[in-house]
């Protein structure tokens, strides 16, 4: 089993759509958790940290759960500047691994 | 506002060739990291250092490369006898865990072996 697995996309959306990604990791023992999104032939950048409880930023909700060693990602109303590929991270011990990435184009 | 610096943006060497990646992490920071990103993939962990030492390394991270903190500023990758698929953007990251755990990373610099 890959270290941290997501949803392997692409997903095309329209304006205004809600899209929910996802994400698996294989150590229990993982500590903290983050969504960074990254844009073509950029570097990643931090979009938010994932906590127990589930947290919200504007138009992204981040959710984690620890039982199944899960973590998602669901983005309402999604606008064209969303277009981008978002990259679950997971940290054990210092350890940040990432994901392959999900690549979302959002269209008008 | 603090940034992870790298330098240089893009090299082009010939195979065989030893290159060094260089590095300024945020100065408070006490986590470095080393990921590369082959084009069109995923971002790959190298390396993670601390405390003047390596602390993980992957299955990537073969003899043929080494990390060196030679100053208080700079963290430096060194590429030895470089290959064609050493061709990927390396990026720098550091971090300081007693935080936010975010990783800051760098531009990245892009290595084109021929």
């Amino acid at each position: 089993r890959k270290e941290v697995e997501q949803d392997p996309g692409p997903f095309n959306v329209p304006e205004g759509a809600t899209v929910a990604f996802n994400c698996t990791y294989s150590n229990s023992a993982s500590q903290s958790f983050f969504w960074y999104r990254q844009d073509c032939r950029k570097e990643p950048k931090l979009l938010m940290s994932v906590y127990s409880s589930g947290n919200e930023d504007g138009r992204f909700t981040a959710q984690l759960n620890r039982a199944s060693q899960y973590i998602s990602l669901l983005i309402r109303d999604s606008k064209l500047s969303d277009s981008a590929t978002y990259l679950c991270v997971v940290n054990n011990n210092n350890d940040m691994r990432f994901g392959a990435g999900t690549r979302l184009t959002v269209k008008p | 506002e603090p940034e992870v610096t790298q330098t240089p943006s893009h090299q082009v060497t010939q195979m065989g060739q030893e290159v060094i990646l260089r590095c300024v992490p945020i100065s408070n920071h006490l986590y470095f990291y080393w990921y590369r990103q082959i084009l069109g993939q995923k971002v790959e962990f190298l390396v993670s250092f601390y405390n003047n030492e390596i602390s993980e390394k992957s299955e990537i991270f073969d003899d043929q490369f080494s990390v060196e903190r030679p100053d208080g500023s700079n963290f430096t990758l060194k590429i030895r006898s470089t290959k064609l698929e050493d061709s990927a953007m390396y990026f720098c990251a550091s971090s300081d865990f007693r935080l936010s755990g975010e990783l800051f990373f760098g531009e990245g610099s892009r290595l084109t072996v021929l």
